[in-house]
């Protein structure tokens, strides 16, 4: 089982800053197959990213991906009001299909 | 707008069962890849079960092998989640999601990437 761990826990930024969240993984991830969710309060986790750095429909050019092998990052930069909330990488390269335990991004 | 409506869920004794629903609404094909993914409280996500399109494949990890069950009925637009020997560690708010496909020239790439979620139907396993 690839296991992943985000870090950082819990990241403080203010309005407009830039985040810089990391995945990584306990093996290489067959064809860098990682995604990206945020996840607000009582909401499903939506979708930003795939296969490490293809963003989703409608996802605001703001975020972007990035890494290989073992080694990912999702950068947002300016960030938004709605930004702030957890963060999930999640691999699909091998199975089981696995998630980060997440990195938690509040308003400083 | 495509959506997915979760529902099923409730209070379950411990070694007692339940089936989840998910219903896809305004999606073009009947077809996609689907899973369920769930969420203890207060917890990050883990993957349940996943079925690929035509239904002839099935996916599950070890911790719910045997005792979950992942279906579909295309003419419905419906995934199921039969759950049985449920624990207390089984409680969660259980979501439907869609894998990504990406057409082209008549093919089709699936990553089990999640493109699109339900709301999330709450299961709670305990006496």
């Amino acid at each position: 089982e690839t296991v992943l761990t985000q870090s950082p826990g819990t990241l403080s930024l203010s309005p407009g800053e830039r985040a810089t969240l990391s995945c990584r993984a306990s093996q290489s991830v067959s064809n860098n197959y990682v995604a990206w969710y945020r996840q607000t309060p009582g909401q499903a986790p939506r979708l930003l990213i795939y296969n490490a750095s293809s963003r989703a429909a409608g996802v605001p050019d703001r975020f972007s991906g990035s890494g290989s092998g073992t080694d990912f990052a999702l950068t947002i930069t300016r960030l938004e009001p709605e930004d702030f909330a957890v963060y999930y990488c999640q691999q699909y390269g091998s199975s089981p299909l696995t998630f980060g335990p997440g990195t938690k991004l509040d308003i400083k | 707008e495509a959506q997915l409506l979760d529902s099923g869920g409730g209070l379950v004794q411990p070694g007692g069962s339940l089936r989840l629903s998910c219903v896809a609404s305004k999606i073009t094909s009947s077809t996609y890849a689907m899973s369920w993914v769930r969420q203890a409280p207060g917890k990050g996500l883990e993957w349940v079960s996943s079925i690929s399109g035509t239904g002839g494949s099935t996916y599950y990890p070890d911790s719910v092998k045997g005792r979950f069950t992942i279906s579909r009925d295309t003419s419905k637009n419906t995934v199921y989640l039969q759950m049985n020997s449920l624990r207390p560690e089984d409680t969660a708010v259980y979501y439907c999601a869609k894998a990504i496909h990406q057409c082209s020239s008549g093919s089709c790439a699936i990553y089990w990437a999640f493109d699109l979620w339900g709301r999330g139907t709450q299961v709670t396993v305990s006496s």
